[in-house]
């Protein structure tokens, strides 16, 4: 089965700095989704970003960027010029193509930013 | 695009009581709906994936007389905890693909979820 690992229960980062989150994940799979969602106090789920494992390039949206190591099964999201509106839980996810196509969550990261 | 409204965002039953939560998609058609539970400070468990015109599946330990999932239309899925406990108490999310159906990558979307308080 495929596990999602998030190391970092909690971060915290300066207002306008550089932040990354790490994310790690185990699969027999080749082809395959992974996500970067964000979840405010609200608790509503919002798309961070979304990679596709067949595409080398790494994603970016703005000021979120994944660093994608197919290899080493590694997925982590870089935060520039991080805002106050950035602190929320983040949640790294997967889900195979063609499959159950389930998502698989980490167990999250409570991102702090710092006034 | 793509959006799923939950209702209601917040309820609160008698213990032994029934609580439906309805999960529609506006601007789209939803062939499939996970229903995800979400303790404080944890991440989301998947319970069940729900297709349209087709029995629920469900996740190993949901149970399935407890947790009734139906999924009638393309734009309507329900979740009903029946008998409800306050062991039951917890944020209930549903989310669909943003296509609408399988296997187009799109990611998806999600409810904003509902917070259920048994008493």
């Amino acid at each position: 089965a495929q596990t999602v690992t998030q190391s970092q229960p909690e971060m915290s980062v300066q207002e306008a700095e550089t932040v990354t989150l790490s994310c790690t994940y185990d699969t027999s799979e080749s082809d395959y989704y992974l996500f970067w969602y964000k979840q405010p106090p609200s608790r509503q789920m919002i798309l961070v970003i979304r990679q596709e494992a067949y595409k080398q390039q790494n994603a970016t949206e703005n000021r979120f960027s994944v660093n994608f190591q197919k290899a080493a099964k590694s997925f982590s999201l870089k935060i520039s010029d991080s805002q106050l509106g950035d602190a929320a839980m983040y949640f790294c996810a997967y889900h195979d193509r063609g499959g159950s196509e389930k998502l698989v969550f980490g167990k999250g990261t409570k991102l702090t930013v710092n006034p | 695009g793509a959006v799923v409204s939950q209702h209601p965002s917040r309820v609160i039953c008698k213990s032994g009581t029934s609580v439906k939560i309805e999960c529609r998609s506006l601007d789209f058609q939803a062939t499939t709906m996970f229903w995800y539970r979400q303790f404080p400070k944890q991440s989301l468990m998947l319970m069940a994936t729900s297709n349209e015109g087709s029995k629920a599946t469900y996740e190993q330990g949901v149970e399935k007389d407890k947790f009734l999932i139906n999924h009638a239309s393309l734009t309507l899925s329900t979740l009903t905890v029946t008998s409800a406990h306050p062991e039951d108490s917890s944020f209930y999310i549903c989310s669909a693909p943003r296509s609408g159906v399988l296997g187009a990558g799109g990611g998806y979307t999600f409810g904003s979820g509902t917070r259920l308080t048994v008493v």
